[in-house]
């Protein structure tokens, strides 16, 4: 039984508009969330993380939120750029250091 | 600062041959360390994790194992290599109760 699930394998977006991507988890234990960014050939960049304690975290363009008790978090990117264009991984921690992750979303941001 | 090597880069290997990939981290003592697979459009799948010298906890039964003969390097191996093996192997490390993991740039496996 997959615990984090990214539903949305792909997401093509123009540039400058808002890119969201979203994230489902099922263990309630979980109480630290993360979000990856993974361009092709590469090992993951950690790019933005959150606690169960926030519902929010901004980063420069780059916001996470999180709904308990839907069990899901989403990350906005605005405005997005060509650059942002690879694979993003949800990732949640129940256990300080040991991850599950989602399958991943490819973003496309087009000029 | 920091940085997570890993070697070889790629790598084609027939069925039945041995592996042995090497991850060394620098600039941190006492790491959390990772090994995971990607398979070809599929998501991180953790292999192995370790939180010291000689302690290894395996996440999913297979036929590759993992060592940790120091304290920050971490080697993943196989007596034989199936075709199922191929992928994307990468190996990470985290502070110790650090959530957020570093990767080091990962190794192309092909097994032929």
């Amino acid at each position: 039984d997959q615990q984090v699930k990214q539903n949305s394998p792909s997401l093509s977006v123009q540039e400058g508009r808002i890119s969201i991507l979203n994230c489902d988890y099922t263990n309630s234990m979980f109480d630290y969330f993360l979000w990856y960014k993974k361009y092709p050939a590469e090992g993951p960049t950690f790019l933005i993380s959150i606690s169960s304690i926030k519902d929010k975290n901004e980063d420069g363009r780059f916001t996470v939120f999180l709904n308990k008790s839907a069990k899901h978090l989403s990350l906005h990117i605005v405005p997005s750029q060509p650059g942002d264009s690879a694979v993003y991984f949800c990732a949640a921690s129940e256990d300080a250091g040991k991850s599950t992750f989602g399958d991943g979303t490819t973003l496309t941001v087009k000029p | 600062s920091q940085t997570i090597h890993q070697w070889p880069a790629t790598l084609v290997q027939p069925v039945g041959s041995p592996l042995s990939l090497e991850c060394t981290v620098e600039g941190t003592s006492n790491p959390n360390l990772y090994w995971y697979r990607q398979a070809a459009g599929r998501g991180l799948q953790l292999l192995f994790y370790s939180v010291g010298i000689g302690q290894i906890s395996s996440e999913v039964p297979q036929n590759l194992s993992a060592s940790r003969p120091q304290d920050r390097q971490f080697i993943l191996s196989s007596k034989k290599l199936l075709l199922s093996d191929s992928g994307f192997y990468l190996c990470a490390w985290s502070p110790i109760r650090g959530e957020t993991q570093y990767f080091g740039p990962g190794t192309r496996l092909l097994v032929l």
